[in-house]
């Protein structure tokens, strides 16, 4: 089975605080992640990554920054943290182009800022 | 971002009941994903469509890819309690090199009363 790990369940931190989640994934999957997940919102895009070092934005990137150094890590960061920034994060990967595979998430990180 | 419409918004059903759920889009898809959130949890794939007209079953769970490609329908037969929790559905356009993202639904929330 895929497997898909998020470091931590729950997070607080401060505003102002650079705040780093990390995901983990072992099946060798080329695509990698960022969601973030409100009520009545559902799964926002913050970034993707279809390579090791390669990036794209999502549908919501400001505020955040992201870092693939090895294929399987995925690393989401917020600068400077907000109340704004409050949130459920949900890490995902897939296989790559060309392949029409699902994506599978992590259990999600449930971040509050305060 | 592009969204999916996803309907009913919730549901609050009989133990017992069959339940519908569907999403359409403006644009042709070429994959259609179904997904079950438990609370506190990351999605979790539930049934996968890659073919216009294809209809899928996973244990209660029924999906179909509709012959527009432009809709899928999820029905669960006989629900019980655990299947209380987030529904999404989420598609793949037929765009080259945007096989990677995946668009989402706002979800359909189902509460079954035992």
């Amino acid at each position: 089975d895929v497997k898909v790990t998020q470091s931590s369940r729950y997070l607080v931190k401060r505003t102002g605080e650079k705040v780093f989640l990390e995901c983990v994934q072992d099946m060798d999957h080329e695509n990698m992640f960022w969601y973030r997940q409100d009520p009545g919102l559902g799964l926002r895009l913050i970034y993707f990554s279809y390579d090791v070092k390669m990036k794209e934005k999502g549908d919501i990137p400001e505020g955040y920054s992201v870092s693939r150094e090895k294929k399987e890590r995925f690393s989401l960061i917020l600068e400077s943290a907000s109340t704004n920034q409050t949130s459920m994060y949900l890490c995902a990967s897939s296989h790559g182009q060309g392949r029409r595979q699902p994506q599978h998430f992590g259990d999600g990180t449930r971040l509050s800022i305060l | 971002g592009q969204q999916l419409n996803q309907s009913p918004q919730s549901m609050f059903i009989q133990e017992g009941e069959d339940v519908s759920m569907n999403c359409t889009s403006s644009s042709i898809f070429n994959t259609w994903l179904w997904y079950k959130q438990d609370p506190g949890e990351g999605p979790v794939l539930l049934i996968a469509l890659y073919k216009a007209g294809e209809l899928t079953s996973n244990g209660r769970l029924t999906a179909q890819f509709g012959i527009t490609r432009k809709d899928s329908f999820l029905n669960i037969s006989a629900s019980i309690p655990s299947d209380v929790g987030i529904y999404f559905c989420a598609g793949a356009t037929p765009v080259a090199g945007n096989n990677r993202k995946l668009i989402w639904g706002l979800g359909t929330s189902l509460a079954v009363n035992p």
